[in-house]
């Protein structure tokens, strides 16, 4: 099974500014990686595919990058409700694995 | 417009089987596999398994064991079993669905998700 961990675990950013999450792959993932956003209370909502693709409807303020074992998730200016919590998940091979989550809060 | 509906017992005790449902409104039912997911604050999201329209699965190795889902192609819908449960079960299921072909496991769509509680 691949480990995925995530850094760090809390981000403390003031709204408007920009935000940077890392994800680390235990081993290769190639580029099968995906990033969510969970507000509370609701089912976690896809961001990032392949790696650097954003989702339908997601909008360009995301970005992804890297590939193997290093990803990042940029945020270049925070919203309210991008305040959430923040997951990368590999699809590489089976079981998939989640990391276990950066939550991203107001400075 | 995709929507993926939820059901199935909440409260449960240990050692019982929990039993959750799955509907799928609007798209293609046969273009994709269909998944389980859970999050608990123990253990965070953790993927259970999927199934496409053939009955093909992949089920997480930890909880193989215990573990079934199963397909209704007439009702486009997917269940998970889950027998012997414990207080570890504890968690929110949602299902999802999976993508195919270049994006093979890419989850775009999501449930609303079932709280399951384990208490005696």
């Amino acid at each position: 099974e691949i480990v995925m961990t995530q850094s760090p675990a809390t981000l403390s950013v003031s709204p408007g500014e920009r935000a940077t999450l890392s994800c680390r792959a235990s081993q290769s993932v190639n580029s099968k990686l995906a990033w969510f956003r969970q507000n509370p209370g609701q089912a976690p909502r896809l961001l990032i595919y392949g790696a650097s693709t954003r989702a339908t409807g997601i909008p360009a303020r995301f970005s992804g990058n890297g590939s193997g074992t290093e990803f990042t998730l940029t945020i270049s200016s925070l919203q309210s409700e991008d305040f959430a919590v923040y997951y990368c998940q590999h699809y590489n091979n089976w079981p998939r694995t989640f990391g276990q989550g950066t939550k991203l809060e107001i400075k | 417009q995709v929507q993926l509906q939820q059901w199935g017992a909440g409260l449960l005790k240990p050692s019982e089987t929990l039993s959750l449902t799955c509907a799928v409104y609007g798209g293609s039912f046969s273009d994709y596999y269909w998944t389980w997911i859970r999050q608990s604050p123990g253990k965070g999201l953790e993927w259970i398994g999927e199934i496409n329209h053939d009955g093909n699965t992949y089920y997480n190795p930890s909880l193989e064991s215990r573990l079934t889902i199963s397909v209704d192609t007439s009702k486009n819908q997917i269940s998970l079993m889950l027998r012997s449960v414990t207080a570890a079960d504890t968690a929110v299921y949602y299902c999802a669905r999976g993508e195919t072909g270049m994006v093979r496991g890419v989850m775009l769509y999501w449930g609303q998700g079932n709280l399951v509680i384990v208490s005696s």
